[in-house]
């Protein structure tokens, strides 16, 4: 069974700083790896989507990574914002059985 | 383009009673997946929907079911409600079944007491 883990658990930095969240993943058999942020109490926004044909996505000030040989993702924030502040989640979609694993999330601070 | 939907927000329940929550997808969407999301255990995977027909099956006991209509709008049924259903219940919609992104709902707030 897949398993997703993120580190950390939780962050904070001050405003302006650049960051990376980390995603591991134990199979590599994935159609997909996406990356979500989810505000307390809410659903979840879906922020960059890499198919495991690609090694990286951009889409703004994130960009995200993916070294499926690793099981690993990684995602880059620049110039971190108050609004930033929120969990970040990743889930691997399997193809034996399509379904998508998800890591426990990264909350993340970022302080004004 | 409309955004995928979830109905009731937010319901209060009590133990042995059974709730319905619906899911209305973005429009073209044909697949969708429900999701539980507690503090404890986090985002897991309750069943996918596609063509109405139920395609994937997580880990939930049988009291957890749902449906797809024609229109790829689905409903999920929880029976004989337990104080651990307590949860935020999320349904996600992709286009077709494999690679495309997901896109999820507000979710439905259930507290059982």
């Amino acid at each position: 069974k897949q398993e997703v883990t993120q580190i950390p658990a939780a962050l904070s930095v001050p405003e302006g700083e650049n960051l990376v969240l980390n995603c591991s993943f134990t199979d590599s058999a994935i159609y997909n790896l996406q990356w979500f942020r989810q505000d307390p109490g809410k659903g979840l926004t879906s922020l960059l989507l890499i198919q495991s044909s690609q090694r990286e996505q951009t889409s703004g000030r994130l960009n995200a990574s993916l070294d499926k040989s690793s099981g690993r993702s990684t995602l880059y924030i620049a110039a971190s914002q108050p609004g930033d502040s929120a969990t970040y989640l990743c889930a691997a979609r399997s193809n034996t059985g399509n379904q998508f694993y998800f890591g426990t999330g990264t909350s993340l601070t970022v302080i004004p | 383009k409309a955004g995928v939907t979830q109905t009731p927000r937010y319901l209060i329940k009590t133990r042995g009673q059974q709730v319905t929550l619906s899911c209305s997808p973005i429009s073209g969407h044909r697949s969708v997946s429900w999701y539980q999301q507690t503090p404890g255990q986090g985002l897991q995977f309750l069943f996918e929907y596609f063509s109405e027909t139920q395609r994937n099956k997580g880990n939930f006991p049988g009291r957890f079911s749902g449906r797809q209509f024609s229109n790829s709008r689905s409903e999920m049924n929880v029976s004989t409600l337990e104080l651990g259903d307590s949860a935020l219940y999320l349904c996600a919609s992709t286009r077709d079944r494999v690679s495309n992104e997901q896109f999820f709902g507000p979710g439905t707030r259930l507290t059982v007491l």
